[in-house]
């Protein structure tokens, strides 16, 4: 069974800081791997997707990278703001899933960034 | 306006009382899922449908209902509600079309309260 984990559960920094949010997962065989933003109220919005025959994807000053074969994507924000505290989740589509397409979610970083 | 939307967005029902959480997407999409997210941990799959004649049991099916009444409509029926589904519910769209490069969209969430 997929397991995610995400590391740290929190995190706080000062603006301008760059910082990187981790993710590890258990089996390897997925399809993608999907970055979302979690603010309270409003629901998920998807940040990024990373195909498996992938190795990294940008969007603006995010950017997400995927090693398979060690079961670890990381989640860059460059030169953080107060607009980008939120909570950051993690998930993973695996082919275990078959056609269900299910995701496997992490637990979510919360990061706060200090003015 | 919003892509994949929920009514209501915040509920509170007693225990023993049937309640039915609604979903609408306007992406076209075939596919719809149900999740549910608990404090500290991440959203896990309870029902999805790959069309309206295929619905299919997900990883916490117990205790829940669905209904795909159209290929833009999702339901999830409570049958008796208990406190343990006290819990924020999510609604998910996407497209088979693209195979396993499929993202999932997500709507608002329903805060779902059983006292």
């Amino acid at each position: 069974k997929q397991e995610v984990t995400q590391i740290p559960a929190a995190l706080s920094v000062p603006e301008g800081e760059n910082l990187v949010l981790n993710c590890s997962f258990t089996d390897s065989a997925i399809y993608n791997l999907q970055w979302f933003r979690q603010d309270p109220g409003k629901g998920l919005t998807s940040l990024l997707l990373i195909q498996s025959s992938q190795r990294e994807q940008t969007s603006g000053r995010l950017n997400a990278s995927l090693d398979k074969s060690s079961g670890r994507s990381t989640l860059y924000i460059a030169a953080s703001q107060p607009g980008d505290s939120a909570t950051y989740l993690c998930a993973v589509n695996s082919i275990s899933s078959g056609s269900a397409r299910q995701l496997t979610f992490g637990s979510g970083t919360q990061l706060t960034v200090l003015p | 306006d919003a892509d994949v939307t929920q009514t209501p967005r915040n509920r509170i029902t007693k225990t023993g009382k049937r309640i039915m959480l609604e979903c609408s997407q306007t992406k076209g999409h075939d596919r719809m899922y149900w999740y549910r997210q608990d404090p500290g941990l991440g959203l896990r799959l309870i029902y999805y449908s790959f069309d309206v004649k295929d619905i299919n049991k997900g990883e916490i099916s117990d205790g829940y209902s669905v209904s795909r009444q159209a290929q833009a409509k999702f339901s999830l029926s409570l049958e008796s509600a208990i406190p343990n589904q006290t819990a924020l519910y999510f609604c998910a769209t996407s497209d088979e079309r693209t195979g396993m490069r499929s993202e999932q969209y997500f709507g608002p969430g329903t805060r779902l309260t059983v006292t």
